[in-house]
């Protein structure tokens, strides 16, 4: 148990509409990262937020976006999509010390169709 | 670009053998690396990690091997046990950036440790 939860666990898509993926975070936890996992694939990091802004980013374009709130919640934001961004979408929180000092989320699992 | 590769989808060890699972790297910039377990419907799970100032770190039956010539780690489970069964990923991060949260992860490697 992590203590990061994450909202919902499946959802299906249409090509073209937008989702919010949502997390909760460990409290006192101050960064959250959000990685997408295609199947057979490892995480890919998507982008950071560190005390509410974006801290790093990945190689995703625009349409991938996020919010970090104070009450250690979090959102990911994809808009327009497509059908390659149907994947496992991971939430990680940490402290800000060291990069392994992640704990993840049991993930979302996005199809678009 | 594959970064950080793990080069065997898959691995079959018999209970109480040794697990030795290996990861190779491309990024001379990479300064920390990382091992996470994976259960099915489960978030990856931190195991053990290295600096790049060491060669060696023991955490139990976990030990995490860095050949920084040779760009290549292996993490050691001895003895495997049924629960060790998951999937694992090498991971690591750049220098400096350790604190970004973001970590360049391999493709995993499915362990089954059987009875």
């Amino acid at each position: 148990e992590t203590g990061v939860t994450q909202s919902p666990t499946h959802l299906i898509k249409t090509r073209g509409q937008q989702v919010t993926l949502r997390c909760s975070s460990q409290s006192g936890h101050n960064t959250v990262s959000w990685y997408q996992q295609a199947l057979g694939q490892g995480p890919q990091f998507i982008f950071q937020y560190y005390r509410e802004e974006e801290n790093g980013r990945g190689n995703f374009p625009p349409r991938f976006s996020g919010l970090q709130f104070p009450n250690y919640s979090s959102e990911l934001n994809v808009n327009a999509l497509e059908l390659d961004d149907s994947a496992l979408y991971l939430c990680a929180s940490g402290t800000g010390g060291i990069a392994g000092e992640l704990f993840f989320g049991e993930g979302s699992r996005l199809t678009v169709l | 670009d594959q970064q950080v590769k793990q080069n065997s989808p898959s691995l079959s060890v018999q209970e109480g053998r040794i697990s030795i699972l290996n990861c190779d790297y491309t990024n001379s910039m990479f300064d920390y690396f990382l091992w996470y377990k994976k259960y099915p419907a489960e978030g990856p799970t931190f195991l053990i990690s290295i600096s790049s100032i060491k060669d060696k770190n023991e955490d139990g039956r976990f030990t995490v091997f860095l050949n920084k010539s040779a760009k290549h780690l292996s993490l050691h489970i001895v003895p495997s046990q049924p629960g060790d069964s998951a999937v694992y990923f090498c991971a690591a991060s750049e220098a400096g950036r350790s604190n970004t949260g973001k970590l360049i992860f391999g493709q995993g490697t499915t362990l089954q440790v059987k009875p």
